[in-house]
């Protein structure tokens, strides 16, 4: 079965420095892989999805994953932090739709 | 737009008290999913109804049952809510099931137990 580990509960970064939250999954098959985000007292928002093709995926807000099959790794950057991107994030790997697995989360700080 | 509602926002219940929550959906998908999310917990699924076929997650009390009359609604009812059922719950639906499809997530509601 598959399963997903998000490697850091908590990141805080500067307004305006990069952020990486990291994220490294489990499967034996060829898994799809989501990142999702949620502000608070708000529902799950897709950031961007990898379904197998490139393996580096651009997502909204200017967020970007790679897939690296070697360190079966699955990282999200953004080259420039915003206030706005304060929330929660959440590393998804599936194997099937409806056998999705959810990492524990990561809660990102943006500091003025 | 197309989107996935979920009414009430909040909700306050009292212990014993049956609650139902309500998702709609005006993406056409065929699947439907609830979640329950507790405080600073990752989203734990509860069940799925693929078309009008019901997947109960084994591990999901009986307390929770949920119901899907037709394609856009579908109720989460919690027949003798207890304190532990305080919770944030989600739906999101699914075009398809297997593969990569996307599940799109609603605004969730929160229950409160009193």
């Amino acid at each position: 079965a598959q399963s997903v580990t998000q490697l850091d509960s908590h990141v805080s970064v500067s307004e305006g420095t990069p952020v990486l939250l990291r994220c490294n999954y489990s499967s034996s098959y060829s898994p799809s892989l989501f990142w999702y985000v949620q502000h608070p007292n708000k529902g799950l928002q897709l950031l961007l999805k990898y379904t197998s093709a490139a393996t580096l995926v651009k997502g909204i807000n200017g967020f970007e994953a790679e897939f690296k099959k070697s360190e079966t790794s699955f990282h999200l950057t953004k080259p420039s932090a915003h206030m706005s991107d304060a929330a929660e994030y959440f590393c998804v790997v599936s194997e099937s739709n409806n056998d999705m697995r959810f990492g524990a989360g990561t809660r990102l700080t943006v500091k003025p | 737009d197309a989107m996935v509602i979920q009414n009430p926002r909040y909700q306050v219940t009292q212990f014993g008290k049956p609650v139902t929550l309500s998702c709609s959906q005006t993406l056409n998908h065929n699947v439907m999913y609830w979640y329950q999310q507790k405080s600073s917990q990752a989203p734990k699924l509860l069940f799925h109804y693929y078309d009008k076929d019901f997947n109960n997650e084994a591990d999901t009390p009986d307390n929770f049952q949920s119901r899907r009359p037709n394609t856009s609604f579908c109720f989460l009812d919690i027949r003798s809510p207890g304190l532990g059922d305080a919770a944030m719950y989600l739906c999101a639906t699914s075009r398809d099931r297997g593969g990569p499809d996307t599940q799109y997530f609603g605004p969730g509601t929160r229950l409160t137990v009193l």
